[in-house]
């Protein structure tokens, strides 16, 4: 059973398109990160959010974590061929001692 | 500052075959995590080291172990290979694990025929 569910699980959108990756769970974390990992690599951590109704901005990309901290979004503006990637959320709850529980990811594909 | 490494890169076995991977974590991290990913499941937990001591294990059988270096050095080891075994194995290293950040290495890339 996932802990964390993302949605979509594929998007394809073209340069300058605007984009929401959702992650949702039944649980509560005690903080949720998010990270990018390109093809051959390891993820790359994009951001860590850990108060309920946070939005945390990076340059085109703003997160945002659930008020009951159970969900977050990722939304990118104006997408370059850059974001192309697998966005994964990862959340640490509270009795889940040292592990992250990730999401499966959204695969994203942005063309020129 | 150095990153995360992982040694081998790739690595192909024999089913039956054991295999032992390693871990160099980011100077100062005292906390190692090792991540299973395929394309089916995703990233899972395998299991966490501190300080030479296993604080968190996740669901997978005894075939896949670990263990952690007084430098905090990794190496995680599964026995008795078998082809749903194939998959990209991550090491990631925090200052001291969950909920902290994690910052992982490149992954050896296991394959088992």
């Amino acid at each position: 059973t996932q802990l964390l569910e993302q949605s979509p699980q594929f998007l394809s959108i073209q340069e300058g398109e605007n984009l929401t990756v959702y992650c949702n769970s039944s649980s509560v974390f005690s903080s949720l990160q998010w990270y990018r990992q390109e093809p051959g690599e390891g993820p790359v951590l994009l951001v860590t959010v850990v108060t309920g109704g946070e939005v945390k901005k990076l340059k085109r990309l703003t997160f945002q974590f659930g008020d009951a901290r159970k969900d977050s979004s990722l939304h990118i503006t104006a997408a370059q061929p850059g974001d192309t990637g697998l966005y994964l959320c990862a959340g640490a709850r509270v009795d889940s001692g040292y592990a992250l529980n990730f999401g499966k990811g959204t695969s994203l594909l942005v063309t020129p | 500052k150095a990153g995360v490494t992982q040694t081998p890169r790739y690595l192909i076995k024999t089913r039956g075959q054991q295999v032992t991977l390693s871990c160099s974590p980011i100077s100062g991290h005292r906390s190692v995590s090792w991540y299973q990913q395929t394309p089916g499941q995703g990233l899972q937990f395998l299991f966490e080291y501190f300080s030479e001591t296993q604080r968190n294990k996740g669901n997978f059988p005894g075939r896949f172990s670990g263990r952690q270096f007084s430098n905090s050095r990794s190496e995680m080891n599964v026995s008795t290979l078998e082809l749903g075994d194939s998959a990209l194995y991550l090491c990631a290293s925090s200052l001291a694990g969950a909920p902290y950040e994690q910052y992982f290495g490149p992954g050896t890339r296991l394959t088992v025929t």
